[in-house]
């Protein structure tokens, strides 16, 4: 347990559903992160938020909504997805400015049918 | 942000150190270099930063070159657990916050074999 939880680990949805994954941590930490990581490719960062304000849109199509109602909780809704959509999904906060310290969670893996 | 380079892969025997290398030849003067590593299926784990200073924790060793153009992360003993993949990370670019985004590249797998 890294201290970043992250539910559900595994969804399988089709392409006309709606769904959401949750992420939620405890540490005390000011920004919150989404990663994607597909198969055989780096992690690529999504959104970014800080006290719960989005900071930024790394060009994620809007069938990706994030929500962060607090500094402890980070959702995605996800809607009408691709199969391409399918993937590791990965939330991460950290505390301060530094690139040390990131915490992640161990992911929702998403398959879109 | 620094952009750097690893080996695809490595292997080290069970027990023995392991020295992952990382090639930063652009990285500016206050730039950090941070090592992550992820271990299959999971998300990425912090191991060690450092700047210009060699730098040691419960989880591994960091050697970084006096020009800094390199560093090494070194794990004394490794273990089965050990096999990841490592990433090298230069200083990340800043968000609009000015906090740092790390930016992950492809990593080096390290595979340790029994």
């Amino acid at each position: 347990e890294t201290g970043v939880t992250q539910t559900p680990r595994h969804l399988v949805m089709g392409m006309t559903n709606k769904k959401s994954l949750k992420c939620e941590q405890h540490l005390g930490h000011n920004a919150m992160y989404w990663y994607k990581q597909s198969a055989k490719k780096p992690l690529e960062l999504m959104f970014v938020y800080n006290f719960k304000e989005q900071t930024e849109n790394n060009s994620v199509p809007s069938r990706f909504s994030p929500e962060c109602p607090n500094s402890s909780h980070l959702f995605l809704h996800l809607h009408t997805l691709q199969p391409e959509d399918s993937a590791l999904y990965l939330c991460a906060s950290s505390q301060g400015r530094g690139g040390y310290g990131y915490t992640f969670g161990s992911g929702t893996r998403l398959t879109v049918v | 942000d620094a952009k750097t380079t690893q080996p695809t892969s490595m292997d080290c025997a069970e027990g023995r150190a392991a020295n992952l290398p990382c090639n930063h030849s652009t990285i500016s003067g206050n730039e950090y270099v941070y090592w992550y590593r992820q271990i299959h299926s999971q998300g990425p784990q912090y191991i060690i930063h450092g700047l210009k200073n060699n730098e040691t924790n419960e989880m591994a060793s960091l050697i970084i070159t006096e020009d800094r153009k390199s560093s090494t992360l070194i794990l004394p003993h490794a273990t089965l657990r050990d096999t990841a993949v490592y990433y090298c990370i230069g200083r990340g670019v800043l968000s609009n916050f000015g906090n740092e985004k790390l930016t992950f590249g492809t990593g080096t797998r390290l595979t340790i074999i029994p």
